[in-house]
């Protein structure tokens, strides 16, 4: 069985700082992972996703992720946080050759401090 | 352009009501996906199809229905055996990328 833990449900940092939003998961088999972006009342926006290529993860509007198989973790980070940044982020694994299902965590609210 | 649209917006139901909630891809993409989102729960899978005319039940699918009649469409419909139907609902499509993408969603909420 597959499954995702984000380790904050809310994360408050100054405009300008690092931003660092966690995520560990838990899966038998090689894993995709993905980070999505949801701003209020919005759909989900892709930010990047890991599919065994490069460890570190470029995505999009400055984030970026590392895959570390020890430590079984997924974290989002960035280096200057935007007032626009604003907004919940979703940690997701699938499984690589399994049915397509998506398993979400369940949330981190950003909040940016001016 | 290309994209996935939901409508209406927002949705009201009386109790007791069945309603539907559209959506649409010009993707092209073949399997697509509905998720419920309630507050602080992230989102819960209700149904799935990977085909046209073939779908599957997801985490949640009690009191609701779904049907795949063309490529481009997937709605689904909230019935009355829904106890508690209030949430946000996206509907979303894969890509061969492995990549899901995500519709603008429905705000469903029970009078």
């Amino acid at each position: 069985a597959q499954s995702v833990t984000q380790l904050d449900s809310h994360v408050s940092v100054s405009e300008g700082t690092p931003v660092l939003l966690r995520c560990n998961y838990s899966s038998s088999y090689s894993p995709s992972l993905f980070w999505y972006v949801q701003h209020p009342n919005k759909g989900l926006q892709l930010l990047l996703k890991y599919t065994s290529a490069a460890t570190l993860v470029k995505g999009i509007n400055g984030f970026e992720a590392e895959f570390k198989k020890s430590e079984t973790s997924f974290h989002l980070t960035k280096p200057s946080a935007h007032m626009s940044d604003a907004a919940e982020y979703f940690c997701v694994v699938r499984i690589l050759g399994g049915n397509e299902k998506l398993t979400f965590g369940t949330g981190t609210r950003l909040t940016i401090i001016p | 352009d290309g994209g996935i649209t939901q409508s209406p917006k927002y949705l009201f139901r009386k109790e007791g009501q069945n309603v539907t909630l559209s959506c649409e891809q010009n993707l092209n993409h073949d399997a697509m996906y509905w998720y419920r989102q309630d507050p602080g729960q992230g989102l819960r899978l209700i149904y799935y199809s990977q085909i046209v005319n073939d779908f599957q039940k997801g985490d949640i699918a009690e009191g609701y229905s779904v049907s795949r009649e063309k490529k481009e469409s997937f709605p689904l419909t909230v019935t009355s055996a829904q106890k508690n139907p209030t949430a946000f609902y996206l509907c979303a499509s894969l890509g061969v990328t492995d990549t899901q993408y995500f519709g603008p969603g429905t705000r469903l909420t029970v009078l």
